[in-house]
């Protein structure tokens, strides 16, 4: 049993270039998010999912797009990447209902320079 | 909105010795869990201890257990006999239960260090 899988571990990127961080799950979980972790900030909601064909803005959306054509996938697009952006990226994943927390992928390092 | 504080950004304990780090949170919502998650110097996100609001048992987890105060909205967690591999940041995280607002906010997170 995978988890919750994230692709690539690191990935160093130009300004203005533009990039999916792709996340899959196998757990058949409907809620998916991700998050950003930055020194001193605690992780913060980009963006989450409750299911397929849904998702919703969470607490730091700008410069980001998601879409969940499927149950397992749940892809982060940057569509114009800024050195602001430079982070650890988290995707996690949780079933509806038992209340026992979120599944973390092993996080993605972007760089934007 | 909800947020949670975590007010003691580093701590540090002695290996074998007991240490507690705080938490508090803010909502209006009466029905939601509360979390403890680890991540070690690897950055994985360990899920540690869980607690349901409606439930007023504290959890426990073998070395790991929690105060719950729900009417002064804490969430303190207790390691005894710490060992070196407990070194690690460690979150504080609340889930609103109900409708379909399943996020989890975190606090910013206690650096906890075990000495030798």
């Amino acid at each position: 049993n995978a988890g919750v899988t994230q692709t690539p571990k690191f990935q160093v990127l130009k300004t203005g270039q533009s990039m999916t961080l792709q996340c899959a799950q196998d757990m058949n979980h409907e809620y998916m998010s991700w998050y950003r972790q930055d020194p001193g900030m605690g992780l913060r909601l980009i963006h989450y999912s409750v299911g397929a064909g849904i998702t919703d803005q969470g607490e730091v959306p700008n410069g980001y797009n998601v879409s969940r054509s499927t149950t397992e996938d749940f892809p982060l697009r940057l569509l114009s990447a800024a050195p602001s952006q430079t982070s650890v990226y988290f995707c996690a994943s949780s079933y509806r209902g038992n209340g026992y927390g979120y599944t973390f992928g092993s996080g993605t390092r972007l760089t934007v320079v | 909105a909800q947020t949670v504080t975590q007010s003691q950004p580093e701590m540090s304990v002695q290996e074998a010795e007991t240490v507690t780090l705080s938490c508090t949170y803010d909502t209006s919502e009466n029905n939601y869990y509360l979390f403890w998650y680890k991540q070690p110097p690897s950055r994985q996100m360990i899920l540690v201890i869980r607690q349901e609001a409606y439930k007023q048992q504290n959890a426990t987890e073998n070395r790991f257990s929690v105060n719950f105060q729900k009417a002064a909205k804490s969430f303190s967690l207790k390691i005894s006999d710490s060992q070196l591999g407990d070194t690690a940041m460690y979150f504080c995280a609340f889930m609103n239960r109900g409708g379909s607002n399943y996020k989890l906010t975190f606090g910013k997170g206690t650096l906890l260090t075990v000495n030798p």
